[in-house]
């Protein structure tokens, strides 16, 4: 059972911008451990998309980004596109769970 | 190229052994901290283990005493070796580096993943 939660499954029509948010608690997010967020299209390895809350490693589009306040997180995309339909999770570390990183319980973007 | 690569998957009955192996090339495995990542059928992502620098190992209290992550530095590979396993372990394994030099960092590079079946 992850202790981030996420809603299962988003959607929107190409060009729109889709916002979705990872909650967690006092001892994970809200403990200011970063936060990263993964996409993972169907039958490949997850791929990192967002590093340390609002960050994106090269190569990964601008239309993706991060941001996290209090608890939460969220993961934008604007100018949704065809090739974004995947899986997403977040990710963090939980203090009470030793050397314990921790998803989230994935969110499915569906492109209308 | 930096990369790894996995191996040692397949089908083992309930209560039996098998050990995977994940193979890095292009960078050196004991410079970052190393992780089991796992994904059954259909489900999410869930972190089981990982091992540190040195040689700490750490793993998910749902294998914790049944797995364990090793490390054979020549040959640059980490193991994990999972003993008395259940149909609820049935996944694929995803072996995944730690980007930076924080335990909290995320996971910059990953396997292609190795299918484990669990069943009689």
């Amino acid at each position: 059972q992850s202790v981030l939660t996420q809603p299962p499954s988003v959607s929107g029509a190409p060009g729109q911008r889709v916002t979705f948010y990872c909650t967690g608690s006092s001892s994970n997010i809200g403990a200011r451990y970063p936060v990263h967020w993964y996409q993972q299209l169907p039958g490949k390895a997850p791929k990192l998309l967002i590093y340390a809350d609002n960050n994106r490693p090269s190569g990964v589009p601008a239309r993706f980004s991060g941001s996290k306040s209090g608890t939460s997180a969220s993961l934008a995309i604007t100018g949704l596109q065809a090739e974004d339909e995947a899986d997403y999770y977040c990710q963090s570390y939980d203090r009470r769970l030793s050397g314990s990183s921790v998803f989230g319980t994935g969110t499915k973007v569906t492109v209308l | 190229e930096v990369q790894l690569v996995e191996s040692g998957g397949g089908l083992v009955q309930p209560g039996g052994s098998l050990r995977l192996s994940c193979a890095a090339s292009g960078f050196i495995v004991t410079h970052n901290y190393m992780n089991w990542v796992r994904q059954a059928p259909g489900k999410g992502l869930e972190w089981v283990s990982v091992i540190y620098s040195g040689h700490s190992t750490y793993s998910a209290d749902s294998v914790k005493g049944r797995f364990a992550v090793s490390r054979d530095t020549p040959k640059n590979t980490i193991y994990l070796q999972m003993n008395n396993l259940r149909p609820e372990d049935t996944a694929v394994y995803y072996c995944a580096r730690t980007s930076g030099s924080d335990l909290w960092d995320g996971f910059d590079i990953w396997g292609q993943g190795t299918t484990v079946i669990v069943s009689s």
